[in-house]
């Protein structure tokens, strides 16, 4: 299994431009979640999923979208970048029946200039 | 806002105990403790969690004070490979039967040779 992969690892994208951050999981898990890890910082939350078709906000939202059309994908989307955009973003998924373990992707380092 | 607070850095000599201390002084009755870490460039790595009752896995042990305010995450034989930032996490039921993790800014445990 590959787990939850990320695409791309790393970006650069210029003040205004938008793109989209993919997120794919390959173990059938119900909740997904992306997170936004700043320099010596922990995580913060910025948008969960609870299954195919259901989105949240979570505790930093402003700037991002989100959409679950399947199981499987949860990509983040980014209209009109800004520098405090700036940051790594992680992405996790948690089966259903063990929900205290998130399984986090390998990240993708993104830079806003 | 993070509910933890923890040293920035420790270190400890490889084949020892790893003892990294958390304070989480405003954790309320129903919300969990939970440890990741985080090795250099990849995604967080769930540890352990509590809410309680100490607690033991393959991984390490997590030791909750009676009162609930502070724990103590245990790694019982440190090798090189577990030099990480290690996180003290409370995690927050949400109303839709989820929850969110409240990351703190973790601790950079360096274990030396």
């Amino acid at each position: 299994n590959a787990g939850v992969t990320q695409t791309p690892k790393f970006r650069i994208l210029k003040i205004g431009q938008s793109m989209t951050l993919q997120c794919t999981q390959d173990m059938n898990h119900n909740y997904m979640y992306w997170y936004r890890q700043d320099p010596g910082m922990g995580l913060k939350l910025i948008y969960y999923s609870v299954g195919a078709g259901i989105t949240d906000k979570g505790e930093v939202p402003n700037g991002y979208n989100v959409s679950r059309s399947t199981t499987e994908d949860f990509p983040l989307r980014l209209e009109l970048a800004a520098p405090s955009q700036t940051s790594v973003y992680f992405c996790a998924s948690t089966p259903w029946e063990a929900k205290n373990i998130q399984y986090f992707g390998a990240g993708t380092r993104l830079s806003v200039l | 806002d993070a509910k933890t607070t923890q040293p920035p850095s420790m270190d400890c000599a490889e084949g020892r105990a790893a003892n990294l201390p958390c304070n989480h002084s405003t954790i309320s009755g129903n919300e969990y403790v939970y440890w990741y870490r985080q090795i250099h460039s990849q995604g967080p790595q769930y540890i352990i969690h509590g809410l309680k009752n100490n607690e033991t896995n393959e991984m390490a042990s997590l030791i909750i004070t009676e009162d609930r305010k502070s724990s103590t995450l245990i790694l019982p034989h440190a090798t090189l490979r577990d030099t990480a930032v290690y996180y003290c996490i409370v995690r927050v039921d949400l109303m839709d039967s989820n929850y969110q993790l409240i990351w703190g800014a973790g601790t950079k445990l360096i274990i030396k040779p």
